[in-house]
């Protein structure tokens, strides 16, 4: 399997802020990397495919890029209903893996 | 908008069989890709399988061994059934849809406790 490594396990953000956080596959995935997001007791929301691309209907703030084994979805002026676990989800292989999960906290 | 309902007991007792049902409204389940996925309290996502458009089926090897999938296509839904179940089966389930490779449409979960 396909081991997703996300850093850091939680950031502590302000409003406005620009976040940043890291997936990193354990072999390469070409560009076969998605984002999620997941509020307390909600299902995930899917933000970003095959890397770069974003799902329709998703604030333009949101950013990926990456590709091989070293991935990043990019925030880049944090909003209040932001705050949320982000997931990464590699789609190269099967099974179909995820990262452990990125909390963003309200600083 | 392609919707799904996850359903089905929210209690099993360990050793049994932990049946649920997730019925689809607003897209045809004779396309696309039907996901199940697992996430146990307070932990990340776990992937269990998928059941294609033509029906074939692929299984996370964690779990193949006492996984089933299948499909009601005269009822537009899709099925899991895991036996042989311990607490660590303990989780909320999700169906999703997807086209292959990414989850684009999930139901809103529903909690599973394994527990005597």
């Amino acid at each position: 399997d396909i081991q997703m490594t996300q850093s850091p396990s939680s950031v502590s953000a302000s409003v406005g802020d620009r976040v940043t956080i890291s997936c990193r596959a354990s072999q390469g995935i070409s560009s076969w990397l998605a984002w999620y997001q997941q509020k307390p007791g909600k299902a995930p929301k899917f933000l970003i495919y095959a890397a770069s691309s974003l799902q329709s209907g998703v604030p333009s703030r949101f950013s990926g890029s990456g590709s091989g084994t070293d991935f990043t979805l990019t925030i880049s002026s944090l909003q209040p209903e932001d705050f949320a676990t982000y997931y990464c989800q590699q789609a190269n292989s099967l099974p179909w893996t995820f990262g452990q999960g990125t909390k963003v906290e309200i600083k | 908008q392609v919707q799904l309902q996850e359903s089905g007991p929210g209690l099993v007792k360990p050793s049994e069989t932990l049946s649920l049902t997730c019925t689809v409204s607003g897209d045809s389940i004779s396309s696309y890709y039907w996901s199940w996925i697992r996430q146990p309290p307070g932990e990340g996502l776990e992937w269990i399988g998928y059941i294609s458009y033509s029906g074939s089926t692929s299984y996370n090897p964690s779990l193949k061994s006492r996984v089933t999938i299948s499909v009601d296509t005269s009822k537009n839904r899709f099925s899991l059934k895991l036996s042989s179940v311990t607490a660590a089966d303990t989780a909320v389930y999700y169906c999703a849809r997807g086209a292959g490779t990414y989850f684009q449409h999930w139901g809103q979960g529903t909690l599973v406790t394994v527990s005597s």
